[in-house]
């Protein structure tokens, strides 16, 4: 079964740069969230989107901006990157309302130098 | 405001033996409970959950999770450890109330499983 993409899954950026990671949903999934967990962390909530629209949004930074497009694919767009900014990014995503399951993606490990 | 505590950093289990653990949550309306697991840079894979009805959720993998209200509390059971469980548990909240989307997560529990 096809499970959540996520790419790149490392990312080296340098401090004051910018970084998108891209998320690609289970097919027909219709809500993406985007978590970021610290080393020895939980994952923390930083935003979701449903059709395409910002649904909840969390502990993210107003450096951090992010969207969702018309294929229900997601981007996360940091800029001014700082060190602490270096974590696992995890995209998931659902179907419907109610309480739906998420299914999560591998992550991609940004390491801000 | 919501949360969860995971109470325990680390729980040790010899193989064969049952295992718990732990969960308490706090939310202002009713809860929506969920039990992941992650295993070494790997995302969270869902286990289960509690909506309502049944106080005791069967999940993955032999898992199971049992719901009490009195003690706000949804620890996750296995009647016989296996090695292969060896991995971070988190449990996770969401309230029926507010923030429809949003997921409060513990900090984690390392579950070793020894032969």
């Amino acid at each position: 079964a096809a499970g959540v993409i996520q790419s790149p899954r490392h990312l080296i950026k340098e401090k004051r740069e910018t970084a998108t990671l891209k998320c690609y949903p289970i097919p027909r999934h219709d809500t993406v969230y985007w978590y970021q967990q610290g080393p020895g962390q939980d994952p923390q909530f930083l935003i979701s989107f449903y059709e395409k629209m910002q649904s909840d949004k969390g502990s993210i930074p107003d450096r951090f901006s992010a969207q969702q497009f018309s294929d229900y694919h997601s981007e996360l767009n940091m800029s001014s990157l700082e060190l602490g900014d270096s974590a696992l990014y995890f995209c998931a995503s659902s179907l419907g309302r109610g309480v739906p399951v998420q299914y999560f993606g591998p992550g991609t490990r940004l390491t801000v130098t | 405001a919501q949360s969860v505590a995971q109470p325990e950093d680390q729980v040790n289990v010899a193989e064969g033996n049952p295992l718990t653990v732990k969960c308490t949550y706090s939310v202002s309306g009713n809860p929506y409970l969920f039990w992941y697991v992650q295993y070494p840079n790997r995302g969270l894979q869902f286990l289960l959950k509690y909506i309502t009805g049944d106080n005791l959720v069967k999940g993955s993998y032999g898992f199971e999770a049992e719901f009490n209200k009195s003690q706000t509390s949804f620890h996750l059971k296995k009647p016989s450890a296996l090695v292969s469980d060896s991995a971070l548990y988190f449990c996770a909240v969401r309230d029926s109330r507010y923030n429809f989307n949003k997921f409060y997560f513990g900090s984690g529990t390392k579950l070793n499983v020894k032969p």
